[in-house]
């Protein structure tokens, strides 16, 4: 069993370029996440999904959106990328929402110039 | 506003006992997690408290006081391979959660 994946690992990006974050989990999982983890900071939450056909925003979603078509996918798309785009983004899952314990994938390390 | 607070970096010695503490103030609580990170790799979990009192499993232990807003997580007989960042967590009112920076801990041999 894989749990959560992620892909890309890592991804060097011009600012202005459309770019997919891809997450797929197999522990059948109903709530998903992404996050975005900076230096110094907390992880922050971006957009989350407490089952597949419903999306939510977090705390930092401005120039990210998601999508949840299924229960084992939930991609991130950055729009148009600029530079404070740049982190390391966890996609996350858990049995449901709510105080079940959630697990992160690998990341995707992402810099945008 | 919501705030987590922990120390930004420990240092202690293989073999030791260590005490991570954690302060939050957020909206409604409904639980605190802890997770370690090891550098360059996700967040595992470790512990969750949603009751005051002491959680133990193995060599971590994880205490609550939820009326002074106060958390610690207890790494006992520290091995090298402890040498990670420890995340703590709140799940506030909207079930949403609130993390602190972390705290880097670096153990000595």
């Amino acid at each position: 069993i894989a749990g959560i994946t992620q892909a890309p690992t890592s991804q060097i990006l011009a600012a202005g370029r459309r770019m997919t974050l891809r997450c797929t989990q197999d522990m059948r999982h109903n709530a998903m996440y992404w996050y975005r983890q900076d230096l110094g900071l907390g992880l922050r939450l971006i957009h989350y999904s407490n089952t597949a056909g419903t999306t939510g925003k977090g705390e930092v979603p401005d120039g990210y959106s998601v999508s949840r078509a299924n229960t084992d996918d939930f991609p991130l798309t950055l729009a148009s990328a600029v530079p404070s785009q740049t982190s390391v983004y966890f996609c996350a899952s858990s049995s449901s929402a709510g105080t079940d314990t959630q697990y992160f994938g690998p990341g995707t390390r992402l810099t945008v110039l | 506003g919501q705030n987590i607070d922990q120390p930004t970096e420990m240092t202690a010695t293989e073999g030791a006992i260590v005490q991570i503490n954690c302060t939050y103030q957020t909206s409604g609580f409904n639980g605190l997690f802890w997770y370690q990170q090891h550098a360059g790799e996700a967040p595992t979990f470790l512990s969750y408290n949603v009751l005051d009192g002491l959680e133990e499993k193995g060599r971590f232990s994880s205490f609550l006081s939820r009326s002074k807003g106060y958390s610690y997580l207890l790494l006992k007989e520290l091995q090298m391979k402890d040498s990670a960042s420890y995340l703590c967590a709140v799940m506030d009112s909207n079930y949403q959660l609130i993390w602190g920076a972390g705290t880097k801990l670096i153990i000595k041999p």
